[in-house]
C-alpha cells in the first residue's frame, strides 16, 4: 500500500527567507501524482502545487516550487521569501496516476509552519 | 462564485443521535468525496462517489452513510454507530477520473462535537 511521511511535525521560518519541507512516499507504482495542500487556521484545503510523476521537471507556482526526486521517492516543498500569510499545516498528498475507482488522494500528517516576522 | 459550501461550521451530536453533514458544490464535478481529519494524522477518505446515484466506502465507512441523489450534492450522515465522531470532517470535488489530474477542490469543513 502506498505511504505518504512527513518527517517534520513542526518547521519555522523568518519573514522573506526560504523554507523547505520535506515528504517522502512509497509506492511501486512508475506513474502517479503528487500533491502540496496547504490549511491555513481557518482549515480550509488550499491546492499549492501538483506534480505529474511521469514529468522530469520540477513544478513551480510563483514562490513555490518542489524538488521531486522520483528515485528517491521524495517531494519537498520550497517556499521562497516566505510571507506572513504562508503560516498554516501543510500536507502532502499522493494519488495514482489512473486512481482506478477512487481518485484516492493518500496524505501525509503534515508539517506546521509558522512564519517569523 | 463557483466552489463548495458545507454546513453547519460547527456541530453538536448528543449520544445515540444521527446527524447530517451537508457538502454542494456548483462546480460541475461529477465526483465528490468525504474526508475526515483527526489531531495529528492526515485525511482520511470516508465515502466517494464518482456518479450520481453511485457512491463507494473508502477506508474508515463503518458509522457514516451518504446519498448522491443530485450531481452538486453529497450529504453525510454521521450514525450513531460512529462511536468516535468528535472530528473535522471535509467534503471535496473533481472531475471524475480520466478527465486529466482530476485535482480535489475542498470545501471549508465542518467540525462535529460530541456533547
Amino acid at each position: 500500500a502506498q505511504t505518504v511521511t512527513q518527517s517534520q511535525p513542526e518547521m519555522s521560518v523568518q519573514e522573506a527567507e526560504t523554507v523547505t519541507l520535506s515528504c517522502t512516499y512509497d509506492t511501486s507504482e512508475s506513474d502517479y501524482y503528487l500533491f502540496w495542500y496547504k490549511q491555513p487556521p481557518s482549515r480550509q484545503m488550499i491546492l499549492v502545487i501538483r506534480q505529474e510523476a511521469y514529468k522530469q521537471q520540477n513544478a513551480t507556482e510563483n514562490r513555490f516550487s518542489v524538488n521531486f526526486q522520483k528515485a528517491a521517492k521524495s517531494f519537498s516543498l520550497k517556499i521562497s521569501d516566505s510571507q506572513l500569510g504562508d503560516a498554516a499545516m501543510y500536507f502532502c498528498a499522493y494519488r495514482e496516476y489512473y486512481g482506478g475507482a477512487t481518485n484516492k488522494l493518500i496524505f501525509g500528517t503534515g508539517t506546521l509552519l509558522a512564519v517569523q516576522p | 462564485d463557483g466552489g463548495i459550501t458545507q454546513s453547519p461550521k460547527y456541530l453538536f451530536r448528543k449520544e445515540g443521535q444521527n446527524v447530517t453533514l451537508s457538502c454542494e458544490q456548483n462546480l460541475n464535478h461529477d465526483a465528490m468525496y468525504w474526508y475526515r481529519q483527526d489531531p495529528g494524522q492526515g485525511l482520511r477518505l470516508i465515502y466517494y462517489s464518482q456518479i450520481v446515484n453511485d457512491f463507494q466506502k473508502g477506508d474508515i465507512a463503518e458509522g457514516y452513510s451518504v446519498s448522491r441523489e443530485k450531481k452538486e450534492s453529497f450529504p453525510l450522515t454521521v450514525t450513531s454507530a460512529q462511536k468516535n465522531p468528535t472530528a473535522f470532517y471535509l467534503c471535496a470535488s473533481s472531475f471524475p477520473v480520466g478527465d486529466g489530474v482530476e485535482t480535489q477542490y475542498f470545501g471549508p469543513g465542518t467540525r462535529l462535537l460530541v456533547l
